[in-house]
């Protein structure tokens, strides 16, 4: 079945450095890449998606990459601050089975002051 | 982006009693409407998909007599965990979609306690 990877699973940076997420998937009909932030006790927040048709998109220190061919896409955070730090997922969806978004195990990522 | 509100965010109930929880879409319609289960330090895992005015797909292993979802309107979905039992303690977390292919919104989440 459709599986999404993610590494690492935990990650930690110091304020300012970047951190980098990376993700892999299965399925090839996938089309629609989120990344979500959860922080202790909520709900995923998202924070940024690219659609397959895009191979770059970057909002503010946030950016994501596509490789479709790869079957890759990553998370990139620069000038990372301590309130980054949380549990991020990168997920994977299709127009096919139901559309059931297909989660990564997650990323503790620590930013430390 | 659009909001997506859940209630109640922390529930404790005894063990054989039901409880319902409400998963509403604030500011859009909801034509599709997906129910998680998420234990300490893992990911989400998915329960059912629910499409307004249809009945729950549920994912393998999930039980539909035990977990019901109501999606009856475009803004508010529901899942009743019956005859809850201390294993069915969990965070569970909802969202929404304005059709099944766009992007997800998803709830607070729901902390259930089974004493």
């Amino acid at each position: 079945g459709e599986n999404v990877e993610q590494h690492p699973s935990t990650l930690s940076v110091q304020e300012g450095d970047s951190a980098v997420i990376k993700c892999t998937y299965s399925d090839s009909a996938s089309n629609y890449f989120p990344w979500y932030k959860q922080e202790l006790g909520k709900g995923p927040q998202l924070i940024i998606d690219i659609r397959s048709n895009v191979g770059e998109k970057k909002d503010q220190r946030i950016a994501v990459t596509l490789n479709k061919t790869a079957k890759h896409f990553s998370l990139h955070i620069t000038e990372t601050q301590p309130e980054d730090s949380a549990v991020y997922f990168c997920a994977a969806k299709g127009d096919t089975g139901g559309f059931k978004t297909i989660f990564g195990a997650g990323t503790r990522l620590f930013v430390k002051a | 982006g659009a909001v997506v509100s859940q209630h109640p965010s922390r529930v404790i109930c005894k063990s054989g009693t039901s409880v319902k929880i409400e998963c509403r879409s604030l500011d859009f319609q909801a034509t599709t409407m997906f129910w998680y289960r998420q234990f300490p330090k893992q990911s989400l895992m998915l329960m059912a998909t629910s499409n307004e005015g249809s009945k729950a797909t549920y994912e393998q292993g999930v039980e539909k007599d035990k977990f019901l979802i109501n999606h009856a309107s475009l803004t508010l979905s529901t899942l009743t965990v019956t005859s809850a039992h201390p294993e069915d303690s969990s965070f569970y977390i909802c969202s929404a979609s304005r059709t099944g292919n766009t992007e997800a919104f998803f709830g607070q989440g729901t902390r259930l306690t089974v004493v």
